[in-house]
């Protein structure tokens, strides 16, 4: 099993534009879970899925959107890139369950300027 | 109100010592699970142990140990014989309620973990 993979691993972009960023994940999760970490500090929700066809807003949501069409992906667009948005963003998915733990993709480093 | 306190930014420990990072956590539901990710220099979040609310032993992983003190609301971590592949930043996270909407993990701001050789 790959686990939860992320494209890309490096992106800039110029203030204004739109990019998706990737997330998939082979273990039949249902939950899946996008974070930003920006330096210095812990994770933020952005969004996350219980399943497909159903997302739902985290604690930072603002400047995002998602679409859960299948089990496996979960992909998070930005439109208009500001310079807020600059971040390391973790994709994430997990069982239900109080004990168990999410399993996290590497990470998508993200500037914007 | 912040829901997870790490108060300690930065730690030093001498290698082969044990050291413990704090972590505080504010709830009021009965349900929760606490838990403790390592962060890398390489980015990377890679968990390493969890406390359930309900759980009467205190859990340990190998050379972690939670310190769990259910009444002061904390859930301190604690790494025995420390190896310089300990450093590294740790978050502290709590999940309220079981899974569903309320499944969301809510983390602290991280400590970040030095071993000197």
């Amino acid at each position: 099993n790959a686990g939860v993979t992320q494209t890309p691993k490096f992106r800039i972009l110029k203030i204004g534009q739109s990019m998706t960023l990737q997330c998939t994940q082979d273990m039949n999760h249902n939950y899946m879970y996008w974070y930003r970490q920006d330096p210095g500090m812990g994770l933020k929700l952005i969004y996350y899925s219980v399943g497909a066809g159903i997302t739902d807003k985290g604690e930072v949501p603002n400047g995002y959107n998602v679409s859960r069409s299948t089990t496996e992906d979960f992909p998070l667009r930005l439109e208009l890139a500001a310079p807020s948005q600059t971040s390391v963003y973790f994709c994430a998915s997990s069982v239900p369950g109080q004990g168990i733990e999410q399993y996290f993709g590497p990470g998508t480093r993200l500037t914007v300027t | 109100a912040q829901k997870i306190t790490q108060t300690q930014p930065g730690m030093f420990v001498q290698e082969k010592e044990a050291v413990t990072l704090d972590c505080t956590y504010d709830t009021s539901d009965p349900s929760y699970g606490l838990f403790w990710y390592k962060q890398p220099s390489s980015g990377e979040m890679i968990f390493l142990i969890y406390q359930g609310s309900y759980d009467q032993q205190n859990a340990t992983e190998g050379r972690y140990s939670l310190n769990f003190q259910k009444a002061r609301k904390s859930a301190n971590l604690v790494i025995s014989a420390s190896q310089l592949g300990d450093s590294a930043m740790y978050f502290c996270a709590m999940r309220e309620g079981y899974g569903g909407s309320q499944g969301n993990l809510i983390f602290g701001k991280g400590t970040k973990l030095s071993v000197k050789p």
